[in-house]
């Protein structure tokens, strides 16, 4: 069974202030680590795949890291705005004859506060 | 704008009805997977396919569960018979799953009741 976890399980923030957040997943058997953004009562859209250790991914004020060598990858938000208020959930792909199998973390819920 | 259906969105039955959801992948897609949303567990994976073979469904109740692709175009997942407990939110998604590093592009969901 492998283990994901992210931290914090939810966060509160005021609007305009950056945020982080956590992912960790095994060391071993890297292959991908991807990030979803679930909105409520919506599903989960991805935002992004990443696949070298030392990664760096951007997408708007959103961005992630990646570190495979010691299992932890960390999304940023930079300016946070309520439309981010989302589940921001991780997911450690294993690879080997099960590529593409996700297995997800419990998530880290944000509210942003106008 | 290509995406992932599910029928029904919502539904509710009674204990011990046979339910059937269907997911239709973007076209293209040949990796399936069939997940569930709980409060205790959050996104767990009931099955997966591959070229409409099953490569995994560990994470599924063998005794009333069942996962098929009958076609490249539409996969199902039963319930015979349903239990309260399954009452849940049931999401399908689909990826390229050509090898590489491919995002899975989830469906709108269904919205089981098992009263």
């Amino acid at each position: 069974i492998l283990n994901v976890e992210q931290s914090p399980q939810s966060l509160h923030v005021q609007e305009g202030d950056s945020t982080n957040f956590t992912c960790s997943f095994p060391s071993s058997n890297f292959y991908a680590l991807h990030w979803y953004r679930w909105e409520t009562a919506k599903s989960p859209e991805a935002l992004f795949v990443m696949t070298l250790n030392g990664d760096e991914k951007k997408k708007g004020r959103i961005s992630a890291t990646l570190n495979t060598k010691e299992g932890y990858s960390y999304l940023y938000i930079k300016g946070s705005q309520p439309e981010d208020s989302a589940t921001y959930l991780c997911a450690f792909d294993a690879g080997g004859t099960s590529y593409g199998k996700l297995t997800f973390g419990q998530g880290t819920i944000l509210t942003v506060h106008p | 704008d290509a995406r992932v259906t599910q029928t029904p969105r919502h539904k509710v039955t009674e204990m011990g009805q046979e339910v059937t959801m269907r997911c239709q992948p973007i076209l293209g897609h040949n990796t399936v997977f069939w997940y569930r949303q709980t409060m205790m567990q959050g996104l767990e994976l009931l099955a997966y396919f591959r070229n409409r073979a099953p490569l995994d469904d560990s994470g599924m109740p063998k005794d009333r569960f069942s996962a098929e692709m009958p076609d490249a175009t539409l996969a199902t997942l039963k319930i015979q018979p349903s239990e309260p407990r399954d009452s849940a939110v049931y999401f399908c998604a689909s990826g390229s799953g050509q090898g590489g590093y491919n995002e899975q592009f989830f469906g709108p969901g269904t919205r089981l009741t098992v009263l």
